[in-house]
């Protein structure tokens, strides 16, 4: 059975840093892997979307690497600004198309 | 080009009471899931339609649930006799083949 963790479960940093968000999963078997953010009270915004086949995808100052061999995804943001405060999550498709989830990262980026 | 809607956003009602939740995918989208986070715990699947068919229903949790898709357009979402765990955010997603999902906003339900 599938399982998705992501450390750590909250992070704070100030205005500008680099940081990056882990994501671990238990079965390599997995057919793409999503990174969402959540704002509060906000439905979830796709981020990234890395297939299987895939290393990485980059999208602006966000990156994503996938490692199925080892079942690790980060997630990079760069130079971070205070809009990037958000609960940010990780998804793992799996061969029936569902997504099992992490429990999220909430990042807290102070001004 | 329109998202993913829900309705309603939000819904209040007493232990027993049935509530029925929509979705309206994204126009031409065959799939159409359903997934919903209760208080403290991930997101969980729920199920997934291929246009008007159930591909996959493994995440209902019981016989209160029951979700269609009549025509393969919309989807509707209902509980009944609703129950105090049910309390939750449902999301529903929908995606071309089987790619990107696209989520809506959520339906925030309460059960009292």
């Amino acid at each position: 059975k599938q399982e998705v963790t992501q450390i750590p479960a909250a992070l704070s940093v100030p205005e500008g840093e680099n940081l990056v968000l882990n994501c671990s999963f238990t079965d390599s078997a997995i057919y793409n892997l999503q990174w969402f953010r959540q704002d509060p009270g906000k439905g979830l915004t796709s981020l990234l979307l890395i297939q299987s086949s895939q290393r990485e995808q980059t999208s602006g100052r966000l990156n994503a690497s996938l490692d199925k061999s080892s079942g690790r995804s980060t997630l990079y943001i760069a130079a971070s600004q205070p809009g990037d405060s958000a609960t940010y999550l990780c998804a793992v498709g799996d061969s029936n198309y569902q997504l099992i989830w992490g429990a999220g990262t909430k990042l807290i980026i102070k001004p | 080009e329109a998202g993913v809607t829900q309705f309603p956003s939000h819904s209040v009602i007493e232990k027993g009471q049935t509530v029925t939740l929509r979705c309206d995918p994204i126009s031409g989208h065959d799939n159409l899931y359903w997934y919903r986070r209760v208080m403290g715990k991930e997101i969980k699947f729920l199920l997934h339609f291929v246009k008007e068919s159930k591909q996959d229903e493994s995440g209902m949790p019981n016989n209160r649930f029951l979700a269609e898709r009549t025509g393969g357009t919309y989807s509707t979402l209902k509980v009944q006799p609703a129950e105090l765990e049910d309390s939750g955010v449902y999301f529903c997603a929908s995606s071309q083949e089987f790619s990107k999902q696209y989520f809506g906003p959520g339906t925030r339900l309460t059960v009292l």
